[in-house]
């Protein structure tokens, strides 16, 4: 059971540049997000998504957009990569609300904006 | 504006001893409330919660402690081995919408 799974694990890109952090899910759950983790900052939410064709903004949302076909996959994209960028991508997953509690997180994608 | 607070960025200890690491909230809405662990180079994992509705959960050499008129909950470590060795973050659970709000985390040390 792969669980999260995201793609790629580490990615360098020039400022300017664009690129898709992969995400795929194979426990069918429908609550989906995004964090990034920077250096003794926690986990900020950037987006999520409570269902296929539903996306929403989270805390820190600007120079990203997401969208959400299918219930497995949930890719995020940054149009025009900046240095404020740079930080470590987490995935994650959780159950509908009432049911479970835990969050399932992918192993994360590590970016630098050079 | 943080809603949960991590105030303490590492905590030392020696191995067998007990580790308690801390975490403040100021958002009332929190109906439930975790912690992960994670490894360098891993995602977080799951290792305990605790409903708003409870002051305490236990699990094997875990417990966590909640204050609800404190805001303040803690997770206790019951003896420390050095494999626990790790960053301990704090989450809690919005009532309406499934989000959780992560705190900065603790790094955790173990000695032997």
């Amino acid at each position: 059971n792969a669980g999260v799974t995201q793609t790629p694990k580490f990615r360098i890109l020039k400022i300017g540049q664009s690129m898709t952090l992969q995400c795929t899910q194979d426990m069918n759950h429908n609550y989906m997000y995004w964090y990034r983790q920077d250096p003794g900052m926690g986990l900020k939410l950037i987006y999520y998504s409570v269902g296929a064709g539903i996306t929403d903004k989270g805390e820190v949302p600007n120079g990203y957009n997401v969208s959400r076909s299918t219930t497995e996959d949930f890719p995020l994209r940054l149009e025009l990569a900046a240095p404020s960028q740079t930080s470590v991508y987490f995935c994650a997953t959780t159950w509908d609300r009432g049911v479970g509690t835990e969050a399932f997180f992918g192993q994360g994608t590590r970016l630098t904006v050079v | 504006d943080q809603q949960v607070k991590q105030n303490s960025p590492s905590l030392s200890v020696q191995e067998g001893r007990i580790s308690i690491l801390n975490c403040d909230y100021t958002n009332s809405m929190f109906d439930y409330f975790l912690w992960y662990k994670k490894y360098p180079a891993e995602g977080p994992t799951f290792l305990i919660s605790i409903s708003s509705i409870k002051d305490k959960n236990e699990d094997g050499r875990f417990t966590v402690f909640l204050n609800k008129s404190a805001k303040h909950l803690s997770l206790h470590i019951v003896p420390s081995q050095p494999g626990d060795s790790a960053v301990y973050f704090c989450a809690a659970r919005m009532e309406y919408g499934n989000k959780l709000v992560f705190g900065a985390g603790t790094i955790l040390r173990v000695k032997s």
